[in-house]
């Protein structure tokens, strides 16, 4: 089967411009989240999307970053105006369930590299 | 969730066995203990997970004792390959899979 997708793999943009990362988790995988690696620390969870609803937001940074999943299938990560600490690798993962036994597979994540 | 402390490198040569230790005072009582792997330029990848005693698996075994506040992850004979970043991670079975990463463990294996 195909793995956790994410595109682009790198970006660069200028502070105060939008980026839009994308995710396509594994196909029949109802369970998507994102995290975010900022450079130097630890990777720290933002979402949790179970289809196409918002099930936990709690680590979303602030209101420049938003989260959409329409249609329950791939997820976009938005970040409008982008600064300079947004920089970093932003991973997506999926889960078929969220049972104990149903580990996360992450994607390969997008750097984003914001100037 | 539990908060997690795991050495912050190691070293070792191919051919070895690994264990790597985590501790987890804190663990709740439905916490399950999961470890990642990741490699530079990707996402972490699932390697076993277990709840008490011992789990085995293709690529690795862990280790945990009764009272569960800590656990080790053993690595056979790496090779030069299993140059990666081992996360400890638990808190898993909490109703959603908000998973929390600590720093990991850099290991690093020469020839």
């Amino acid at each position: 089967e195909a793995g956790v997708t994410q595109f682009p793999s790198h970006s660069v943009i200028e502070k105060g411009q939008t980026v839009t990362l994308r995710c396509d988790p594994i196909s029949g995988h109802d369970n998507l989240y994102w995290y975010r690696r900022v450079m130097g620390k630890e990777i720290k969870f933002l979402l949790h999307f179970v289809k196409e609803s918002k099930q936990d937001e709690s680590g979303m940074p602030n209101n420049r970053f938003l989260a959409e999943r329409t249609g329950g299938t791939y997820s976009t990560l938005k970040v409008q105006p982008a600064e300079l600490e947004d920089s970093g690798v932003y991973f997506c993962a999926s889960s078929q369930d969220i049972s104990y036994n149903s580990p996360l597979h992450f994607g390969n994540g997008t750097r984003l590299t914001v100037t | 969730l539990a908060k997690t402390t795991q050495p912050i490198s190691m070293d070792s040569y191919e051919g070895q066995e690994v264990n790597i230790t985590c501790s987890h005072n804190n663990i709740a009582t439905n916490d399950y203990i999961t470890w990642y792997q990741q490699f530079p330029s990707q996402g972490p990848r699932f390697i076993i997970q277990g709840y008490k005693t011992k789990v085995t698996n293709e690529v690795a075994s862990l280790f945990i004792p009764a009272d569960r506040k800590s656990s080790t992850l053993s690595l056979p004979r790496v090779s030069l390959s299993d140059t990666a970043v081992y996360y400890c991670l638990v808190g898993f079975n909490t109703g959603f899979q908000k998973l929390v990463f600590g720093t990991g463990t850099r290991l690093l294996v020469s020839p």
